[in-house]
């Protein structure tokens, strides 16, 4: 199985701040790779399919790029409803895998 | 609207049984690859099992290959979780979750997320 790591697991940042989230594949998955937000008690929202493009819906603060094995999620100008659990996918194949999560807390 | 409502959860023994259901509505049920995520708690998530839209193909995380059966009725907008020999790893909110495309190929994200329903497997 693929595997998905990603950095860091937390961090406290304040509202206003440009953050970045890192995923690492364990080896090459092309561009099927998509984020989610999870906030507690919730299911997870998507963010960003392929790597890059923008789920209907989503704030256009939101962005993610990479290919082949590093991707990135970078949010431009944190808000307060950004605080949450963020998840990386692969869906290049079986099993399709999450990276461990990434909590964005509050300074 | 789109949505996808699971139900069947509950407390079970260790080597029990039990039957996860999700209905969808507001979209052609019929025309999306279908998934079973979990997240055991305080944990993160965990794809479990997807099946194509016809019900002609099937994938399994190995953890619960031969334990576990995804099935699917689209003539009740309705998907399934077969669970059986559970064992005491399997505690957790379980989800159906939806590919984004019709007609897609299953090598795709989830779109469309259940609210979830707890699985404890305890004695």
């Amino acid at each position: 199985a693929i595997r998905m790591t990603q950095s860091p697991s937390s961090f406290s940042a304040s509202t206003g701040d440009r953050v970045t989230i890192t995923c690492r594949a364990s080896q090459g998955i092309s561009s099927y790779l998509a984020w989610y937000q999870q906030k507690p008690g919730k299911a997870p929202k998507l963010l960003i399919y392929a790597a890059s493009t923008l789920q209907s819906g989503v704030p256009s603060r939101f962005s993610g790029s990479g290919s082949g094995t590093d991707f990135t999620l970078t949010i431009s100008c944190l808000q307060s409803e950004d605080f949450a659990t963020y998840y990386c996918q692969q869906y290049y194949s079986y099993p399709k895998t999450f990276g461990q999560g990434t909590k964005v807390e509050i300074k | 609207e789109v949505q996808l409502v699971e139900s069947g959860g509950g407390l079970v023994q260790p080597g029990g049984s039990l039957r996860l259901s999700c209905a969808a509505s507001g979209f052609t049920f019929s025309s999306y690859w279908m998934s079973w995520v979990r997240q055991a708690p305080g944990k993160g998530l965990e794809w479990v099992a997807n099946i194509k839209q016809d019900g002609s193909e099937k994938y399994y995380v190995d953890s619960v290959k031969g334990r576990f059966t995804i099935s699917r009725d689209n003539a009740k907008n309705s998907l399934y979780l077969q669970m059986n020999s559970l064992r005491a790893e399997d505690t957790a909110v379980y989800y159906c979750a939806r590919d984004p495309q019709e007609m897609g190929d299953g090598n795709d994200a989830f779109d469309i997320w259940g609210q979830g329903t707890m699985v404890t497997v305890s004695s």
